[in-house]
């Protein structure tokens, strides 16, 4: 099986953009999870979906948003970037609905704010 | 502050010796998971103990759990140059339904 992928690699932003990062999950996980990465803080949860509907949200500005397809594909947009927004942004799928089960990750997409 | 927090925060051995990284937490858990990170990569699942067990082995691979002290333990044997990694645990903690990770372990695994 393939495993998840995040597009893309690498993103450049500047100040005031808005941005969108793509994840595809392990065929036949339903479940997808999105966390941040950054030295200060570590890893932060972002949310989970599952089924297309938003399942938890860790303590992000609504600025940070997603949705999942009927295909378990997801998107998490953040919007009126800024510096701090710039990290390494992960996303992670598990079979069953729950981001306290297994989960498996993807290779991440950097984003530079600038 | 953290859920888990890691001890140390940096290791380095060499080639051939134990790894052992701590793991320490503040509330109850249903499951507490080990993952390592390759520099700015993704991350890689490697055991998941459950509130209920006390140890579990996968390979290398040994981790203990002590739900009275809140703290679990990893152990690589025999580590290998491979090994090089931040390790991070993250805590499955009960009512919330999601991961909490620490700040991780950043073992250097010497030739």
């Amino acid at each position: 099986k393939a495993g998840v992928t995040q597009t893309p690699r690498y993103l450049i932003k500047t100040r005031g953009q808005q941005v969108t990062l793509s994840c595809s999950p392990i065929s036949g996980h339903r479940s997808v999870s999105w966390y941040q990465q950054t030295p200060g803080q570590g890893l932060q949860f972002l949310f989970e979906y599952f089924s297309e509907t938003q399942r938890n949200k860790g303590n992000f500005p609504g600025r940070f948003s997603g949705r999942q397809f009927s295909n378990s594909r997801s998107e998490m947009n953040v919007s009126t970037l800024e510096l701090g927004d710039s990290a390494l942004y992960l996303c992670a799928s598990s079979l069953v609905e729950g981001a306290y089960n297994e989960q498996f990750f993807g290779p991440g997409t950097r984003l530079t704010v600038l | 502050s953290q859920q888990g927090e890691e001890d140390p925060q940096a290791l380095s051995i060499q080639e051939g010796e134990n790894a052992t990284m701590n793991c320490s937490y503040k509330t109850s858990i249903n499951n507490l998971q080990w993952y390592r990170q390759n520099s700015g990569r993704g991350l890689v699942h490697l055991i998941l103990i459950r509130s209920n067990e006390r140890e579990k082995h996968s390979g290398r691979l040994r981790v203990t759990l002590d739900t009275s002290k809140k703290s679990s333990s990893l152990l690589i044997t025999a580590s290998r140059a491979a090994d090089t990694a931040s390790y991070f645990c993250a805590t499955a903690v009960q009512g919330a339904q999601k991961l909490v990770f620490g700040q991780g372990t950043r073992l250097t695994i010497n030739p």
